[in-house]
Order: structure tokens, then sequence, then C-alpha cells
């Protein structure tokens, strides 16, 4: 499969404290984006990294790639109960049809207050 | 702004009806459209893409079809709905690439369905 997989599968954490959730990835990849989605919801897009980028901020997040390694990181700094969420790694790979996203399984961050 | 509609919230159908759902997209022109389905538990599985009025894309051979009446609709329809068809189905849109690239999706709220 041509998927991406989120690890870990589920993690739950305090208040305060940072979330680190992993994503690996199979070929040569166009861009790699996350997505968050609160249960029962839509996706909503957090932040898409290109194959030339290797580090990218958008508030609280912080998001890695290193394609040496087929790997991406997302980083939730000072997590709140509020970023409770599924978390989803989805890879455009190069030479990929429209709209071929590849999303992994997810990962479900659980924030307690 | 761009905004997505995707209704219903829920569905409750039985095995062998028939099935319609919607999703309208305003404040862009010509988007791609999609449609995921979502088992539970598991990543999103492409369905169905649309570059264009009545220019539809299958991924998977299924039960399920769609069609694009007008440029920010979508539908998606069976004839006689299966144990299999329940899962969650989330519409989205994208803008029409440029690049040989797939940019950021906009998702639909998503339908509940539920076939018993």
């Amino acid at each position: 499969s041509q998927q991406g997989e989120e690890d870990p599968q589920a993690l739950s954490i305090q208040e305060g404290e940072n979330a680190t959730m992993n994503c690996s990835y199979k070929t040569s990849i166009n861009n790699l984006q996350w997505y968050r989605q609160n249960s029962g919801r839509g996706l909503v897009h957090l932040i898409l990294i290109r194959s030339n980028e290797r580090e990218k901020h958008s508030g609280r997040l912080r998001v890695t790639l290193d394609t040496s390694k087929k790997s991406s990181s997302l980083l939730i700094t000072a997590s709140r109960a509020a970023d409770t969420a599924s978390y989803f790694c989805a890879t455009d790979y190069r030479g990929s049809t429209l709209g071929r996203l590849y999303f992994g399984r997810g990962t479900q961050l659980t924030v307690w207050p | 702004s761009q905004t997505i509609h995707q209704w219903p919230a829920t569905l409750v159908q039985p095995v062998g009806s028939p099935l319609s759902l919607e999703c309208t997209v305003e404040g862009t022109s010509n988007p791609n459209l999609y449609w995921y389905r979502q088992a539970a538990g598991r990543g999103l599985q492409l369905l169905f893409y649309s570059v264009g009025i009545g220019q539809i894309s299958s991924e998977v051979p299924q039960n399920l079809s769609a069609s694009r009446p007008q440029d920010r609709q979508f539908i998606l329809s069976s004839k006689k709905l299966l144990l299999s068809d329940s899962g969650f189905y989330l519409c989205a849109w994208s803008v029409q690439r440029t690049a040989a690239t797939n940019e950021k999706l906009f998702f639909g709220s998503g339908t509940q369905l539920s076939v018993l």
C-alpha cells in the first residue's frame, strides 16, 4: 500500500506538554500534508510541506520533513484540551494522479486538562 | 470566502434502498471535487473525483456512482445500498491544479451512513 503510516496510533498527554506525531511514507513525494479531524467531523488542513523544505511552522505547530528517511513529524507545543483530535498525514507522491493523496490511519491525540 | 456544504449529517438506510448525498461549494469557481469514504479507525479512501461538469473519475469499483450536474455541486448515489456501504462519507474540494502536484483539500463536515 502507498499510504503513509502515522506513529503512534494513540497518544495521551497532559495540557501544557508537547505532542509529537510521526509519519513514514514509501516513495518520492511532491509534498506531505497534515490534517486534523475532530470526532465525527471533516478533516481540516493544518500544514503542507514540500519536498524541498525541511521545516515549517504555523502557530504552535512545527512540521519537519526528512526525505532521506522518508518521514515527517508534527509537533504541537504547549498542548491544550482543545487539541484533542485525530491527526492524519497525507502524501502527494511524485507522478500521482489528481486527487491521489494517500492518507494514513491517523494518530488519536488526547490532551487531559 | 469559500465554504463547502454537505448533507445530511447522519443517515440510516435499509439494505437495498437508494442513496443520494449532496455536496455544494460556494465562493470559488471550477473547483476539483472529491468523494472520500472513511471506515472506522481507518484512513481515507478516495472514491471519485471530478475536474469539471460531467467529468467523473472512479477510483475503485463499487456500488456507488457520482455526478456533477453543476460546477459546484457533487452528488454521490447508489441504486441499492449494501451493508458494506456503511461509513463516513466526506466531500472535499481543491483548486484546479496548475502543476503536477496535489494541493490542500477542503473538507465538508461529513455524512455518517449506516446501512442496516
